[in-house]
């Protein structure tokens, strides 16, 4: 079946602009995750997802960072006023259930995202 | 808190050679244990997971791993390396937090694999 995509594959953006990342997770995936990889830092976790709420925001950087889930689907990872630190991978995980450690992430391709 | 110490970035071997990447945790909780492979430009993909169910792991593309709690260590072995292996590895632990499972991962080793 299906995995998880994300979308654009790779972005390249201006310093101060707004950026939209969107993750559809897998099929009947209840729980969805958004980590950052970037060199130096390696994998931080950032957001996580029950349906379409978010218990746990507390990897987001910073203020401008922003996140959304509707439908229990789709969603988008949303930065503001895009900084050069903020180039990284930005990589979507959906799990089933979310609940319990033994539940398996499985992870979309990831977004590039470079700031120039 | 948990934590993931992944030893040596970088790992060459030679193909046909035993493949060891090593991995070690700490935990406040029995711990679940995750082994990823990422390869370029791609996102991770899981080889393996232990659940408490057996301390030998078996996995894919023939990767097992032995969870050993007295030594809190889940390293990651093949008996004999392919040129295909080569790729980024990531050991992750995961524990319930408030509810729900969050996975910790460590700083990934790089495998490298020559003729």
């Amino acid at each position: 079946g299906a995995g998880v995509s994300q979308s654009p594959s790779n972005k390249v953006t201006e310093k101060g602009k707004d950026v939209e990342l969107r993750c559809d997770p897998i099929s009947g995936h209840t729980a969805l995750y958004w980590y950052r990889q970037s060199l130096g830092q390696g994998l931080e976790f950032l957001i996580y997802f029950q349906g379409n709420s978010a218990p746990d925001k507390s990897g987001l950087p910073s203020d401008r960072f922003s996140a959304e889930r509707t439908g229990g689907s789709v969603s988008t990872l949303t930065i503001q006023r895009t900084q050069q630190e903020d180039s990284a991978v930005y990589l979507c995980a959906s799990s089933l259930i979310g609940s319990g450690s033994g539940d398996t992430q499985y992870f979309g391709p990831g977004t590039r995202l470079t700031v120039l | 808190a948990q934590s993931v110490t992944q030893l040596g970035s970088h790992v060459s071997v030679s193909e046909g050679a035993l493949v060891l990447l090593r991995c070690n945790y700490s935990s406040s909780v029995p711990p679940y244990l995750f082994w990823y492979v990422q390869y370029p430009n791609q996102g991770l993909q899981l080889l393996l997971k232990y659940t408490s169910a057996a301390t030998l792991v078996k996995g894919i593309n023939g990767f097992e791993a032995e969870f050993k709690k007295s030594e809190t260590s889940f390293h990651l072995t093949k008996p004999s390396a392919h040129m295909s292996d080569a790729a980024e590895y990531f050991c992750a632990v995961s524990e319930v937090n408030s509810g729900y499972s969050t996975l910790t991962f460590g700083k990934g080793t790089m495998l490298l694999v020559s003729p």
